[in-house]
């Protein structure tokens, strides 16, 4: 029972150009949702987070998107850049006691120059 | 500041045998989590400690087992290693919030 999906295992975008990274949910008692990078041979980086109680939250080039009625969330990169080729793993919290996170399988983005 | 740190990177066992792998956390961080990342799987949770307890587990059997020293860094060991236990190990320290990750131990069961 998959709880977070991203169902793009890849995503191939040109530089300068926008990149969106989808990830659906099914659990409605997650309240806290990040984003990570993850380069080969490293661990995952955070990137950005956003709570339940909102839905939309920007960090520079990164925007984080938040649907609660269809339980969805987007990641947006603008203007995305060689270096942001990396797999990008969703990642939800449950909430109240339930500290753990539960990941995606993730999206290998890779940025064209 | 250092970030979260992991020894060692790389580890090879043969069925049977047993591994202990170590997490120090961000400095001021008080809590560390340890996730199992199989190839192209997302990390999935083993359990968490805090103030050298542990907090929550997840769907892992008894031969994994932890501690948190009273500096908060952390210790994972695994009993009876399994081919199935090969994979990249993760530690993750928090402070009530977001969860920063080390860079991972690979270990390797033959």
């Amino acid at each position: 029972d998959q709880q977070v999906k991203q169902n793009s295992p890849s995503l191939s975008v040109q530089e300068g150009r926008i990149s969106i990274l989808n990830c659906d949910y099914t659990n409605s008692m997650f309240d806290y949702f990040l984003w990570y990078k993850k380069y080969p041979a490293e661990g995952p980086t955070f990137l950005i987070s956003i709570s339940s109680i909102k839905d939309k939250n920007e960090d520079g080039r990164f925007t984080v998107f938040l649907n609660k009625s269809a339980k969805h969330l987007s990641l947006h990169i603008v203007p995305s850049q060689p270096g942001d080729s990396a797999v990008y793993f969703c990642a939800a919290r449950g909430g109240g006691s339930n500290y753990k996170l539960t990941f995606g399988k993730g999206t290998l983005l890779t940025v064209n120059p | 500041d250092a970030g979260v740190t992991q020894s060692p990177t790389h580890l090879i066992k043969t069925r049977g045998q047993q591994v202990t792998l170590r997490c120090s956390p961000k400095s001021g961080h008080d809590t560390v989590s340890w996730y199992q990342q199989a190839l192209g799987q997302g990390p999935q949770f083993i359990f968490q400690y805090y103030e050298e307890e542990e907090r929550q587990r997840g769907n892992f059997p008894d031969r994994f087992s932890g501690h948190q020293f009273p500096n908060y860094s952390s210790e994972l060991n695994v009993n009876a290693l399994l081919l199935g236990d090969s994979a990249l190990y993760l530690c993750a320290s928090s402070l009530e919030g977001t969860q920063y990750f080390g860079p991972g131990t690979r270990l390797l069961v033959l």
